[in-house]
C-alpha cells in the first residue's frame, strides 16, 4: 500500500472547524483515501472516503487535492466527543490487497473546552 | 442497532493456557476480521474470512488461528499464548473485500499473567 504522512498530533478548541493533514505522494490512479478514527477504548470507525471529488458526509467532509498528493479531513465544529485518533489510510480497491486497511501512526487529536 | 459485537472486553489468560476470544455480527457482512493492535500502536491485521475462504497475512504468528462456524460468529484462537500476546484484539466486518468501509466492534483487551 502507498504511504501515508500524518502530524503525530494537533489540537483544537471546542466548536472550532479542525483540519487534519495527510500527505499521500505516492499515490496510485486506483488508490481510494480512506480515514478513520480511533476514540479511547473502543475500535476504530469509519469518517469518510474518496477517489478525486471532495466528499461530505454527516461526520465531517474530505478534501483532495488536485494532483491528489495530499487531502484534508474538515470536522467543522470539534466537540469533546471528537477527540481520538485519526487514521488516513490509501486503499487500492482493484489489487489483490484491496481488503486491507493498513494503518499507520495517525493524528491524534486533543480538543480543549 | 445492526453491530459488532465482542465479548468479553476484557480477558485475562495465563502464559501458555490457550484462550479463545469471539465476535458476532448483525450486519450479514460477507467478510470478517480480527486485527491485533498492541499498546500505543496502530492495529495490525492478523487475517480475514471470506465466507468460509480464511485468509491469513504472511507474517501472522502460526500460534494464532481462526474459526467461523457461520456467517454470524468468528473465533480468535490463541493456542499458548506469550507475554508478548498482550494486546487489544479487534473484529471488524465489511459487506465485500473492496473499498467499503470496515466496521469494527469494541476490542478485547487480552492481558497475559
Amino acid at each position: 500500500d502507498a504511504k501515508t504522512t500524518q502530524p503525530n498530533s494537533m489540537e483544537s478548541n471546542e466548536e472550532e472547524p479542525v483540519h487534519l493533514p495527510c500527505n499521500h505522494s505516492t499515490i496510485s490512479g486506483t488508490d481510494y483515501i480512506h480515514w478513520y478514527r480511533q476514540l479511547p477504548s473502543q475500535g476504530p470507525e469509519y469518517v469518510i472516503h474518496g477517489l478525486t471529488s471532495n466528499v461530505n458526509n454527516r461526520m465531517a467532509s474530505l478534501a483532495i487535492a488536485e494532483d491528489r498528493k495530499s487531502s484534508t479531513l474538515i470536522l467543522h465544529r470539534a466537540t469533546l466527543r471528537d477527540a481520538a485518533v485519526y487514521y488516513c489510510i490509501l486503499r487500492d480497491i482493484e489489487g489483490a490487497g484491496s481488503y486491507q486497511l493498513t494503518f499507520g501512526k495517525g493524528t491524534k487529536l486533543s480538543v480543549i473546552p | 442497532d445492526a453491530m459488532v459485537i465482542q465479548n468479553p472486553r476484557y480477558q485475562v489468560t495465563q502464559f501458555g493456557k490457550p484462550v479463545t476470544l469471539s465476535c458476532s455480527q448483525t450486519l450479514n457482512h460477507n467478510v470478517m476480521y480480527w486485527y491485533q493492535q498492541k499498546s500505543s500502536q496502530a492495529p495490525k491485521l492478523l487475517f480475514h474470512y471470506y465466507d468460509k475462504d480464511f485468509n491469513n497475512e504472511a507474517d501472522t504468528p502460526d500460534n494464532f488461528q481462526s474459526r467461523r462456524p457461520n456467517t454470524s460468529f468468528c473465533f480468535l484462537d490463541i493456542r499458548s499464548p506469550g507475554l508478548g500476546d498482550a494486546a487489544m484484539y479487534l473484529c471488524a466486518t465489511s459487506s465485500n473485500r473492496g473499498g467499503q468501509p470496515q466496521h469494527f466492534g469494541d476490542g478485547t483487551r487480552l492481558s497475559i499473567l
